[in-house]
């Protein structure tokens, strides 16, 4: 019972590079989640998506883009890493109804140098 | 939209110390709220929820109250031990299909023997 998996857990980029991270979830998820976690700041939106071919932004979108081009798969790219982008990154997944929760992934630790 | 505030941390308690955590909400109606934890190292994982007001959720140990008079969903644990050490977050439950759930900042939980 995998739930929500994100690649890769680790990663040190230079500043300048660019990546993407993958988070891949088998629960038949309509709703996928981006967020970032730094000290004292607890959870942060970046991206979301409500379906399949849809993506908005959450509440620190800049510097980010999104995909949702397969239901169980939703990408986060960093087009020009910054050092300000050094952070844990966490996918989430949920079925949108009201009283159910979010299914997180364990994390990738992004640092950019 | 709806959001949580949840107490600062972190908090210190000796094994088998009483633990209260703090979480009020402000939201227009009743939404459902849950509590998460996120243990070292791992992504954030549902403790208990409540879906409706004067509803109370449990589990290992934990309880808390959905109050709609005090508008808080304070979380409790009789006992708590070393292993609950933790970080623990506070969140409503999404709306509609197009609002994503607003968690609070956390609280960080240590537990000394």
């Amino acid at each position: 019972n995998a739930g929500v998996t994100q690649t890769p857990k680790f990663r040190v980029l230079k500043t300048g590079q660019s990546m993407t991270l993958l988070c891949a979830q088998d629960m038949n998820h309509e709703y996928m989640y981006w967020y970032r976690q730094d000290p004292g700041m607890g959870l942060r939106l970046i991206h979301y998506s409500v379906g399949e071919g849809t993506t908005a932004k959450g509440e620190v979108p800049d510097g980010y883009n999104v995909s949702r081009l397969k239901k169980q798969n939703f990408l986060l790219g960093l087009e020009s890493a910054a050092p300000s982008q050094t952070s844990v990154y966490f996918c989430a997944s949920s079925s949108g109804v009201s009283n159910q929760p979010q299914h997180f992934g364990d994390g990738t630790r992004l640092s950019i140098l | 939209g709806d959001s949580v505030t949840q107490m600062e941390g972190p908090v210190t308690l000796s094994e088998e110390a009483f633990l209260t955590i703090n979480c009020t909400y402000t939201a227009t109606g009743y939404p459902s709220l849950f509590w998460y934890v996120q243990y070292p190292g791992e992504g954030l994982q549902l403790l208990l929820k409540a879906t409706k007001a004067d509803d109370k959720g449990s589990n290992k140990g934990f309880e808390a109250t959905y109050r709609k008079e005090t508008t808080s969903f304070h979380l409790e644990k009789g006992s708590v031990q070393v292993s609950d050490s933790a970080v623990y977050f506070c969140a409503p439950g999404a709306r509609s299909g197009n609002t994503p759930l607003v968690f609070g900042k956390g609280t960080r939980l240590s537990v000394i023997a």
